[in-house]
């Protein structure tokens, strides 16, 4: 079975540019999730999607973040303009499951490295 | 204060160490716990779920208080390979899952 797919691994930029990543999650997944992990610390939810609806976006910085998931399938999650302080491992999630029940685990992409200079 | 605390660690243990990691929540509305592992530079994976008053798969065992909303793992017999950052995860029953900012294992021969 293939895994969540993410593209790119690794991208740099300066600041005040924009950069966009691309999640496919596993077939079938109806549940996908941006995470963004700073170096030290835990995965945070940036937004979640349960199909092509949104269902929890209350940690993303609406004035520069916004994502997609336009088909119910693949997902773009875009950052415009960037800050230094965005500098991250963002990490795409698909689950089988997210409203009826939260007992499914999460599969993780590779993530993708951002560095803002 | 943060969601779900770990013990910020690094624990540094030798093999066949046994070693327990705690882990509290503060989110009532929580309903589901997991622990992932992660390697350096890679991507979290499910190590286990914890269900009720908790469960053991082989040398990991998982613990859940919740009266005192406290979760632990508990590692015997540690290996090389278990050195890897540990996260606690919880979920509320809308899916929202909250990880910890993980506990830095390394075991050493």
């Amino acid at each position: 079975e293939a895994g969540v797919a993410q593209s790119p691994r690794y991208k740099i930029i300066e600041k005040r540019q924009s950069v966009a990543f691309w999640c496919n999650p596993i077939s079938g997944h109806a549940t996908l999730y941006w995470y963004q992990q700073i170096l030290g610390q835990g995965p945070k939810l940036l937004i979640q999607f349960q199909n092509n609806g949104v269902v929890d976006d209350s940690q993303l910085p609406k004035d520069r973040f916004s994502a997609e998931r336009l088909k119910g399938v693949d997902s773009t999650l875009k950052i415009q303009p960037a800050k230094l302080e965005d500098s991250a491992v963002y990490l795409c999630a698909s689950s089988l499951v997210g409203l009826a029940g939260p007992y499914y685990e999460q599969y993780f992409g590779p993530g993708t490295r951002l560095t803002v200079t | 204060r943060k969601e779900v605390e770990q013990d910020p660690g690094p624990f540094n243990v030798p093999e066949g160490a046994t070693v327990a990691f705690n882990c509290t929540y503060s989110n009532s509305a929580s309903q589901s716990f997991f622990w992932y592992r992660q390697d350096c530079r890679k991507e979290p994976k499910l190590l286990m779920s914890v269900y009720s008053s908790g469960n053991e798969d082989g040398r990991f065992t998982a613990q859940l208080n919740r009266a005192s909303q406290y979760i632990s793992l508990l590692i015997r017999d540690s290996k090389l390979s278990d050195s890897a950052t540990y996260l606690c995860v919880a979920n509320t029953n809308a899916g929202k899952s909250t990880f910890g900012d993980g506990t830095t294992l390394t075991v050493k021969p």
